[in-house]
């Protein structure tokens, strides 16, 4: 697709379950970039990958939280046994490698995720 | 902690008027970003400056930034109501402690009536 796609958009789960959530980058895109936002409040770093690498995981609330990229492609963040302050929109983002800088990010439209 | 900060957190006008948001940041940055957000949305990308730019234009929208007082504002003329939405200031640091990572103020939210 032309931009960053996610899913699932909207995920109700109880308190306990593990839940994954996907990103879809920009074909190309070899930065990518999960933020987690709570009702309205701004980002909050989670992971950033370079590749299949992530320099830095500093923004992961738990080890709770993990997250992979296979392929230089698709990311998933996985929560595992969620609590209810994980409620929240998770956001994805990609970005062309721009060199020693971050370019313009490129942002899915998020998964809300509400923990019961 | 958030590297960058927006001033006011909210912001009501009426159409026509100009807009005016600041961000003040903490580190040296390689750029500094603008995006916008409408409610529910993602967030979309407005402006991009470099630390050695000091006044970018796109549009309605004037971005200025001052690294000596590692501050930025964000003008929006003539606002017109579709310009409601939430306005996010972003930081590139690239420090040994945020390599590679974009970090965000909590934002201005923006009323425009018509």
């Amino acid at each position: 697709g032309a931009g960053v796609s996610q899913s699932p958009s909207n995920k109700v789960t109880e308190k306990g379950k593990d839940v994954e959530l996907r990103c879809d980058p920009i074909s190309g895109h070899t930065a990518l970039y999960w933020y987690r936002q709570s009702l309205g409040q701004g980002l909050e770093f989670l992971i950033y990958f370079q590749g299949n690498s992530a320099p830095d995981k500093s923004g992961l609330p738990s080890d709770r939280f993990s997250a992979e990229r296979t392929g230089g492609s698709v990311s998933t963040l996985t929560i595992q046994r969620t609590q209810q302050e994980d409620s929240a929109v998770y956001l994805c983002a990609s970005s062309a490698d721009s060199g020693f800088a971050t370019g313009e990010l490129f942002f899915g439209e998020g998964s809300r995720l509400t923990v019961l | 902690s958030q590297q960058g900060e927006e001033d006011p957190q909210a912001l009501s006008i009426q159409e026509g008027e100009n807009a005016t948001m600041n961000c003040s940041y903490k580190t040296s940055i390689n750029n500094l970003q603008w995006y916008r957000q409408n409610s529910g949305r993602g967030l979309v990308h407005l402006i991009l400056i470099r630390s050695n730019e000091r006044e970018k234009h796109s549009g309605r929208l004037r971005v200025t930034l001052d690294t000596s007082k590692k501050s930025s504002s964000l003008l929006i003329t003539a606002s017109r109501a579709a310009d409601t939405a939430s306005y996010f200031c972003a930081t590139d640091a690239w420090t040994t402690d945020s390599w590679g990572k974009l970090q965000f103020g909590a934002g201005t939210q923006v009323v425009v009536t018509p």
